[in-house]
């Protein structure tokens, strides 16, 4: 089956210890991308990478590391996480190159940081 | 700067009624397209319907439409005959085709029976 795998789907953690959210897909997607969502703010972009080894920043990239070492993996890695990084991760994947691409979401990670 | 906005963060709609959400984008891009996804309270980001930007007609999936307003920068979303499960939260996207993709802020829409 065709997905967008997350993990973990719910994390709380503290201020200051480091964490990794995973993303894995299984399409050969050249394009994955992470987005936190808040509450009136839609989702915004964090990281994304248009393939191995090549990553940009998105809007909201501050606090955050990504790394895309695979096709088919993008970590997302908070190396001192902040409460104001508590929030609702999705990371997401599509081909590039046609027009009409859908984004592929994975289910989301619920982040607490106390 | 690439912008999108919803300005409508609720609304309510009767079941078997149609009903608009609104989306507005700017962008000085000439290519662009345009995506709608549906989140309901379970949390997953669903796909309902692109629009290209040189697309000369408007995009229909089912009892989705897009009604695209290219001068007025526009893109809204019509469902034709609510159901209780389109219940959720919308979102309206830009893509440039440069790899970044940009959010509304969303609209929830909640079906009454």
């Amino acid at each position: 089956e065709a997905q967008v795998t997350q993990n973990p789907r719910y994390l709380i953690t503290v201020t200051g210890k480091k964490l990794t959210v995973t993303c894995s897909q299984n399409m050969n997607h050249e394009y994955m991308s992470w987005y936190r969502q808040d509450p009136g703010l839609g989702l915004r972009q964090i990281y994304y990478s248009m393939n191995v080894e090549v990553t940009d920043k998105g809007d909201v990239p501050e606090g955050y590391k990504v790394s895309r070492k695979e096709k088919r993996n993008f970590p997302l890695i908070l190396e001192s996480p902040s409460p104001n990084q508590t929030s609702l991760y999705f990371c997401a994947s599509s081909f590039l190159g046609q027009e009409n691409e859908k984004l592929f979401f994975g289910s989301g990670t619920q982040l607490s940081v106390l | 700067a690439q912008k999108i906005t919803q300005t409508q963060p609720g609304m309510f709609v009767q079941e078997k009624e149609a009903v608009t959400l609104d989306c507005t984008y700017d962008t000085s891009d000439q290519s662009y397209g345009l995506f709608w996804y549906k989140q309901p309270s379970s949390g997953e980001m669903i796909f309902l319907i692109y629009q290209g930007s040189y697309d000369e007609q408007n995009a229909t999936e089912g009892r989705y439409s897009l009604n695209f307003q290219k001068a007025r920068k526009s893109a809204n979303l019509v469902i034709s005959a609510s159901q209780l499960g389109d219940s959720a939260m919308y979102f309206c996207a830009m893509d440039n085709q440069g790899g970044k993709l940009i959010f509304g802020q969303g609209t929830e829409l909640s079906v009454k029976p």
